[in-house]
């Protein structure tokens, strides 16, 4: 089964720093992939996502970026606000469910 | 546009009790999803249903938990008997399509089991 997991528990970062967020999956036949950002006592959120015929897609103010290679997917936020701290989760697409991985709390310092 | 509303926000009751949680999903989602959310495991999916039917309950821990779909816009969450251990953010998702289409969350039930 796919297994999801995240290089770093926690980002301690200042405001108007850019943030990056890593992921690593383990499906090489995964084929999309989301972000989510889930704010304390809220559900989680949808931010973005790609597919696998992309390496690269932008948002406001964010970008995920997608190496098939090393199974690795990254979220970089621009200039990132107190606003922006939450818990980002990836998820991967299986055949007929996401699979979570375990989060990354971003905390922004003013 | 109504998200996904979740009853109860929260839920506070002693082990032994059944419990009921709630879920209305996005007018015209097909797929819902009942999730359980915990510092140690994370988001673990519990059932996912397409069109009313449960197509994945290999989530749910054990008969003590049951969910039903009797329409498209009403789904329920059973526990019973409740234990200290059920205690968690139980969230409800749906989305159109299979569940591997991006997912809308509710706010979920925050669960104490005392």
């Amino acid at each position: 089964g796919e297994s999801v997991g995240l290089h770093l528990p926690t980002l301690s970062v200042q405001e108007g720093d850019n943030s990056i967020i890593n992921c690593a999956y383990s499906n090489s036949a995964s084929d999309y992939f989301i972000w989510y950002k889930q704010e304390s006592g809220k559900g989680p959120q949808f931010i973005i996502d790609i597919r696998s015929n992309m390496d690269k897609r932008q948002g406001q103010r964010v970008t995920v970026l997608l190496n098939k290679t090393v199974k690795h997917l990254s979220l970089q936020i621009a200039a990132t606000q107190p606003g922006d701290s939450a818990v980002y989760f990836c998820a991967v697409a299986g055949y007929s469910t996401l699979t979570f991985g375990k989060g990354t709390m971003l905390l922004v310092s003013p | 546009d109504a998200g996904v509303i979740q009853s109860p926000r929260h839920e506070v009751t002693e082990m032994g009790q059944e419990v009921t949680l709630r879920c209305k999903p996005i007018s015209g989602h097909n797929s819902l999803f009942w999730y359980r959310q915990t510092m140690m495991r994370g988001l673990e999916l519990l059932i996912y249903f397409n069109n009313n039917v449960p197509i994945d309950d290999s989530g749910m821990p054990e008969d003590r938990f049951s969910a039903k779909m009797p329409n498209a816009s009403f789904s329920t969450l059973k526990i019973q008997p409740s234990e200290p251990r059920d205690s968690a953010v139980y969230f409800c998702a749906s989305a159109v399509g299979r569940g591997n289409q991006p997912q809308h969350f509710g706010d979920g039930t925050r669960l104490s089991i005392l």
